[in-house]
């Protein structure tokens, strides 16, 4: 059990579907992160938000669309994705920039496959 | 560029046979450096951070060092449920928040 929960762990959706992933953190944070696994590749950061509002976004395509509505929630918004969007999406969070402690804490995953 | 390069990519151990994971970077300036552990299917967990050049820190059979240009997670004695893949990722002074990982190291330890 993590401070940071993920749903849903698996899904399979067509290239026309349009989803969701969601991430929920309960350790007070501010600041919350998407990143994606693929196989045989580091981590690659996507967007970050840091008191809700969008710091980064590491020049990912528009068919990803990440919404932020508080401190706790983020949503990942998914709509004609592509094979290669197929990987482990990870949900993360840590405190707010200012801190000096800001290790990043990491949610169980989202296991995206794209027919 | 900022860079982060572990090796080996692989490692085979019997349990007991102690060994070290290297992970060597290039950054402009570093605020850290993070080790992670990560199982089959699931998330990174957490191991520990360093900060500076000489700083060391230990879990269990887990022990990290942190040199100028490079970090070392040294496994002693290790026993099969340290089998992972094992990710270093560095946060830079001026991307505060950001972690650019290396590829891991898949270790497998056998009884």
């Amino acid at each position: 059990e993590t401070g940071v929960t993920q749903t849903p762990r698996h899904l399979v959706m067509g290239m026309t579907n349009k989803k969701s992933l969601k991430c929920e953190q309960h350790l007070g944070h501010n600041a919350m992160y998407w990143y994606k696994q693929s196989a045989k590749k580091p981590l690659e950061l996507m967007f970050v938000y840091n008191f809700k509002e969008q710091t980064e976004n590491n020049s990912v395509p528009s068919r990803f669309s990440p919404e932020c509505p508080n401190s706790s929630h983020l949503f990942l918004h998914l709509h004609t994705l592509q094979p290669e969007d197929s990987a482990l999406y990870l949900c993360a969070s840590s405190q707010d920039f200012g801190q000096s402690e800001n290790t990043i804490y990491f949610g169980e995953g989202s296991w995206l496959t794209v027919v | 560029e900022d860079q982060v390069t572990q090796s080996p990519e692989a490692l085979r151990l019997q349990e007991g046979e102690s060994s070290s994971l290297n992970c060597s970077y290039t950054v402009s300036g570093l605020r850290g450096l993070f080790w992670y552990r990560q199982d089959p299917g699931k998330g990174p967990e957490f191991l520990f951070t360093l900060y500076s050049a000489g700083e060391e820190k230990e879990k269990e059979r887990l022990k990290a060092t942190l040199t100028k240009k490079e970090s070392f997670l040294h496994i002693t004695a290790p026993k099969p449920e340290d089998s992972a893949t094992y990710l270093c990722a560095v946060q830079t002074t001026d991307s505060w928040g950001k972690l650019q990982f290396g590829a891991g190291t898949q270790v497998v330890v056998t009884p």
